[in-house]
């Protein structure tokens, strides 16, 4: 599984502050994935990636932006609008019309 | 909205018993069910999935279940051992080029020895 790499490990945001947490893979994976996972509430979806220069809005999109410049890569950004970013961030990528899902080791977030 | 409710959040088992783990989805449109395995610190991986034209799927000590009249889907650990011990996820999706899961709460297992 070390075909998709998150980074950092860990992550302290202060107030005001936009992060940006970075997703690679080298799957030649054509879909990506960022989902939330906090304590108790399973994986909420955030956004989703089927090819370069594409994305959609998953459940819990508000605070956070994307982009899809390259394949191999999809950065989320935490901008300064969402107001609870503490949690675990994980991203995922798989092959389109194949369900399983890839994933990275995951981003915790933390806010100063 | 959609949503998958899954049960027990936790679970614990006597080394070499049987473990169940129960999943109920809203949107009958779902036909993509996978289960998750993550182990405390790792990444959530795959370990069984099943698609809604099939009712039950094994894979030697691990099977999944599935219902579509009633909706919902079971995760069946026989012989358990310590290494099961994790927190496993249930999810449903509808294929259609991208995979777009609804992830259940997570059931925490923890197999004693």
């Amino acid at each position: 599984d070390g075909g998709i790499t998150q980074s950092p490990k860990y992550l302290f945001r202060k107030e005001g502050q936009n992060v940006t947490l970075s997703c690679e893979q080298n799957l030649n994976h054509d879909a990506m994935y960022w989902y939330r996972q906090d304590p108790g509430q399973g994986l909420r979806l955030i956004y989703y990636s089927q090819i370069v220069n594409d994305f959609q809005k998953g459940d819990i999109a508000e605070g956070y932006s994307v982009s899809r410049e390259k394949k191999e890569s999809f950065p989320l950004t935490v901008t300064s609008a969402q107001k609870n970013p503490t949690a675990f961030y994980l991203c995922a990528s798989s092959m389109l019309g194949q369900g399983k899902l890839f994933f990275g080791s995951g981003t915790q977030l933390s806010v100063l | 909205g959609e949503n998958v409710e899954q049960h027990p959040s936790t679970l614990s088992v006597q080394e070499g018993d049987s473990a169940v783990i129960k999943c109920t989805y809203s949107d009958s449109a779902s036909n993509y069910f996978p289960w998750y395995k993550q182990e405390l610190g790792k990444r959530p991986q795959l370990i069984i999935d099943i698609r809604s034209n099939v009712g039950e799927k094994k894979d030697q000590r691990i099977a999944v279940t599935l219902n579509k009249t009633a909706k919902h889907f079971s995760l069946h650990i026989t012989e358990t051992q310590p290494e099961d011990s994790a927190v496993y996820f249930c999810a449903a999706s509808w294929a259609s080029g991208t995979y777009k899961y609804i992830f259940g709460t997570g059931t925490r297992l923890k197999v004693l020895a």
